[in-house]
């Protein structure tokens, strides 16, 4: 496809549980973001995957929280432990255009009950 | 720290204008970039300003004060479909990978 897409659209978890997201960035686009919507809350920033260069971490809120990107294209978010908390819609976006704008994803919203 | 600042909520008339602001303070900047987003969607790119002044791109326009660490998006023109949520976000400098710092993005209600 020409977009970034992402699986599931929606999950439904039991507290406690893992989850993993997974993200299929644009090809050709070396840079992958993660960033977290939770309701009526602006975008967070989670983690950052450029090339072959370690990942920008700095956005995890918690060491539950991890990810890892495979042959340089997808990547997949993972949450140990899953907290109601963690309720929200995760976005996963890559960087391409002339000006290097973010192309996002339709992402996961996740519901941990 | 980093603030970035946003109306929550706008209502506008259909065809008419509105602006939307937002200011920001950052640790550094590398450009600012207007997304909309309508709801169950993802954000979609709409404009980008990296220098000061005003960038137009058909109705849509926005204009960047980095003195001011102010911006605005400007619509013209409005119609129904331009309901939707508004987010504003500073891109970082490059050694911090280029990650963009989000508002918490303006809902704007376009009413006939």
């Amino acid at each position: 496809g020409a977009g970034v897409s992402q699986s599931p659209s929606n999950k439904v978890t039991e507290k406690g549980k893992d989850v993993e997201l997974r993200c299929d960035p644009i090809s050709g686009h070396t840079a992958l973001y993660w960033y977290r919507q939770s309701l009526g809350q602006g975008l967070e920033f989670l983690i950052y995957f450029q090339g072959n260069s370690a990942p920008d971490k700095s956005g995890l809120p918690s060491d539950r929280f991890s990810a890892e990107r495979t042959g340089g294209s997808v990547s997949t978010l993972t949450i140990q432990r899953t907290q109601q908390e963690d309720s929200a819609v995760y976005l996963c976006a890559s960087r391409g255009g002339q000006r290097g704008e973010q192309f996002f994803g339709p992402g996961t919203r996740l519901t941990v009950l | 720290g980093q603030n970035i600042d946003q109306p929550t909520e706008m209502t506008a008339t259909e065809g008419a204008i509105v602006q939307i602001n937002c200011t920001y303070q950052t640790s550094g900047f590398n450009g600012l970039f207007w997304y909309q987003q309508h709801a169950g969607e993802a954000p979609t790119f709409l404009s980008y300003n990296v220098l000061d002044g005003l960038e137009e791109k058909g109705r849509f326009s926005s204009f960047l004060s980095r003195s001011k660490g102010y911006s605005y998006l400007l619509l013209k023109e409005l119609q129904m479909k331009d309901s939707a949520s508004y987010l504003c976000a500073v891109r970082a400098p490059g050694y911090q990978g280029g990650k963009l710092i989000f508002g918490q993005g303006t809902e704007l209600s376009v009413k006939p």
